[in-house]
């Protein structure tokens, strides 16, 4: 199947400190999802990018579709020590004719972040 | 309150004995989906459906079964559970339209014995 590859695997960090990730896929993504785990919980959706070149931003949080459609990265500035949690890519792939593939996400490893204050 | 209900959240099992997880959302979604985290793995989909009677298979199917015969509840069977399917496990719904709505619920953290 469809495999991303998010890096970096862990960050540690100061508070204050920009925080970069970013995902590579093998194959290209019709969407871009960023989501943020916190301990014991299930992931929430930060940012959905929809278009290839698309630059997204949510307070502090800004996201980008690759332009070859194979690639995404978010940027966390100013981190605080809220933003500790694990942060992971998902891609979504070009539709098929019925709209199937809607349902199907593929989600990169995770990276860890920690934020010291 | 828009939720994902999962139950149990903690279930400790032995080797095949069967076992159902339940899920269930209140927002009236059409997409419903599986997921297992593993350390260094990530979320894997196991299964998602896209309305009553219709599902497919995620990346990590076997050894799982699935139904959809009501839009709010997806549950997820093991018919014979075994070590390697000692995992945390996510339900998760999410909407047709846009902007992207994806909601997970709480987790259920399955050990098999």
């Amino acid at each position: 199947g469809q495999q991303l590859n998010q890096s970096p695997q862990s960050m540690f960090i100061q508070e204050g400190e920009d925080v970069s990730m970013n995902c590579t896929s093998s194959s290209i993504f019709n969407t871009w999802l960023w989501y943020k785990q916190d301990p014991g919980e299930g992931p929430v959706l930060l940012i959905a990018l929809y278009k290839a070149g698309e630059l997204t931003s949510n307070g502090r949080l800004t996201a980008q579709f690759g332009i070859t459609r194979k690639d995404s990265f978010l940027n966390i500035s100013a981190s605080i020590p809220s933003d500790v949690g694990i942060y992971f890519c998902a891609g979504q792939p070009i539709f098929n004719a019925g709209g199937t593939s809607y349902g199907k996400l593929t989600f990169g490893q995770g990276t860890i972040l920690t934020v010291h204050p | 309150e828009a939720q994902v209900t999962q139950n149990p959240r903690y279930l400790i099992t032995v080797t095949g004995k069967k076992l159902t997880v339940t899920c269930s959302q209140n927002m009236n979604h059409e997409y419903m989906s599986w997921y297992r985290q593993d350390p260094g793995l990530g979320l894997r989909q196991i299964y998602y459906s896209m309305n009553v009677e219709v599902t497919d298979k995620g990346d990590v199917p076997e050894g799982y079964k699935v139904s959809r015969k009501e839009k709010r509840n997806f549950p997820l069977i093991l018919e014979s559970p075994s070590p390697n399917q000692t995992s945390l496990y996510f339900c998760a719904s999410r909407g047709s339209r846009l902007p992207d709505t994806q909601y997970f619920g709480p987790g259920t953290r399955l050990t098999v014995l």
